[in-house]
């Protein structure tokens, strides 16, 4: 089992839908989850992270984290064509400021 | 504004050279890392850097070193190139913080092609 798992789409939205993107990771002693959004040939930039059980919106971005289910999910709202790209889910290991990152999900935005 | 360069965006290279990629980071961050991206298999920690003259093995650091002999500057090192290590290179640093949230900032990364 990969520590860090995302479906790698491609997941295909209209414009102006919700895109809902899933990531789920086993090591339980992880305490924060990051969602970047990386265009093809661009290195990845951070939408947002989170670390506590529940919801954390910014924009028309949505995290929710689960630790009991270990299971993080990002939704997009009013989804842009601007908004096609591979989002890399990220998870902070239990010690130090290293990262596990999913394979990452290609996201397309049909206008 | 954060800023991390990476020294050459494309790079090629023969089997069997010793290849130098470099990162040099603006913000005085204390951690570094060097990761390779592949498809299918996302990004994978090949060393990092938690101050000057400190390294530490990632998840893949066979086939490479690194230095790192100025704050802000980190260098992965291939000793002896081979094909199977065509990839993206992706730099990245942060604080060292407290809490488990520090944001990883990325360079521009290096493509590299092993011929």
């Amino acid at each position: 089992q990969k520590e860090v798992e995302q479906n790698s789409g491609p997941l295909s939205v209209p414009e102006g839908a919700i895109a809902s993107l899933n990531c789920t990771y086993s090591d339980r002693g992880s305490q924060s989850f990051f969602w970047y959004r990386q265009y093809s040939g661009k290195s990845p930039e951070l939408i947002m992270f989170i670390y506590s059980n529940g919801d954390k919106e910014d924009g028309r971005f949505t995290a929710q984290l689960n630790k009991a289910s270990q299971y993080v999910s990002l939704l997009i709202r009013d989804s842009q064509p601007s908004d096609s790209a591979t989002y890399l889910c990220a998870v902070n290991r239990a010690a130090g400021n290293k990262l596990t990152f999913g394979g990452g999900t290609r996201v397309l935005v049909k206008p | 504004d954060v800023k991390v360069t990476q020294s050459s965006r494309y790079l090629v290279k023969r089997t069997g050279e010793k290849v130098f990629l470099e990162c040099v980071q603006d913000m005085d961050h204390e951690n570094m890392f060097w990761y390779r991206q592949d498809p299918g298999l996302g990004l994978r920690l090949i060393y990092f850097s938690y101050d000057v003259k400190m390294k530490e093995k990632g998840d893949i650091p066979e086939g490479y070193s690194v230095s790192r002999e100025k704050k802000e500057r980190f260098s992965l090192i291939l000793e002896s190139a081979s094909t199977n290590q065509t990839s993206m290179y992706l730099c990245a640093s942060t604080l060292k913080g407290q809490g488990a949230t520090d944001t990883q900032y990325f360079g521009p990364g290096t493509r590299l092609t092993v011929l």
